[in-house]
């Protein structure tokens, strides 16, 4: 079975400060991880993605994120935020047969 | 071009209209799909169209009909819609529905759909 669940709903942090969304999986086949953010009435638009070579991918803005087989997780890291980071931010896995959505992590920027 | 385009942006119809939304890509991808997404929700799947032929049906009620003219147009029919219809409508592409390494979904902007 295939499931994606990301672990906080809201996160809040000051700009300048890092940022960390949790994502963990679960997937019968070797999947491909994703993460896409969502601006207020937006698409979404692809930060990053890991297809099985390198575990540490980086993405664009700064964000990047680490396979982590052993722990099933795929969390993605900002050092840095910026205002422009606050949006809607979902976890994806795919494999072979379906591609499955988490529930989506609303990070918040304060000045 | 790596866009993909959907008009229009915003649609406002009654219960007993027929209306529909349009999608286009000219990347050369070659599955396509529907989403809807309601508030504070992640977009939930409703169709996929791989080679312009349709391989998922979420499962849809009839009153969303989907079309794919040629590879790079997929239309959403709508008729008869309830107010629980309401919610963005997000067009997808890529680059085939099958196998990991092609999975990365274009989106498109959306079209916010309000159903009185």
């Amino acid at each position: 079975a295939q499931s994606v669940t990301q672990l906080d709903s809201h996160v809040s942090v000051s700009e300048g400060t890092p940022v960390l969304l949790r994502c963990n999986y679960s997937s019968s086949y070797s999947p491909s991880l994703f993460w896409y953010v969502q601006h207020p009435n937006k698409g979404l638009q692809l930060l990053l993605k890991y297809t099985s070579a390198a575990t540490l991918v980086k993405g664009i803005n700064g964000f990047e994120a680490e396979f982590k087989k052993s722990e099933t997780s795929f969390h993605l890291t900002k050092p840095s935020a910026h205002m422009s980071d606050a949006a809607e931010y979902f976890c994806v896995v795919s494999d072979q047969v379906k591609t499955i959505f988490g529930a989506g992590t609303r990070l918040f920027v304060k000045a | 071009d790596t866009e993909v385009t959907q008009t229009p942006k915003h649609l406002v119809m009654g219960m007993t209209n027929k209306k529909s939304l349009k999608c286009e890509q000219h990347m050369g991808h070659r599955a396509m799909y529907w989403y809807k997404q309601k508030a504070k929700k992640p977009p939930e799947l409703m169709f996929v169209y791989s080679y312009e032929k349709l391989s998922i049906n979420e499962s849809v009620p009839s009153r969303f009909s989907p079309e794919c003219p040629n590879s790079s147009l997929l239309n959403l029919h709508l008729h008869a819609l309830q107010p629980e219809d309401s919610a963005l409508y997000l067009c997808a592409s890529s680059q085939g529905s099958s196998g990991a390494s092609y999975n990365e979904q274009f989106f498109g902007p959306g079209t916010r759909l309000t159903v009185l």
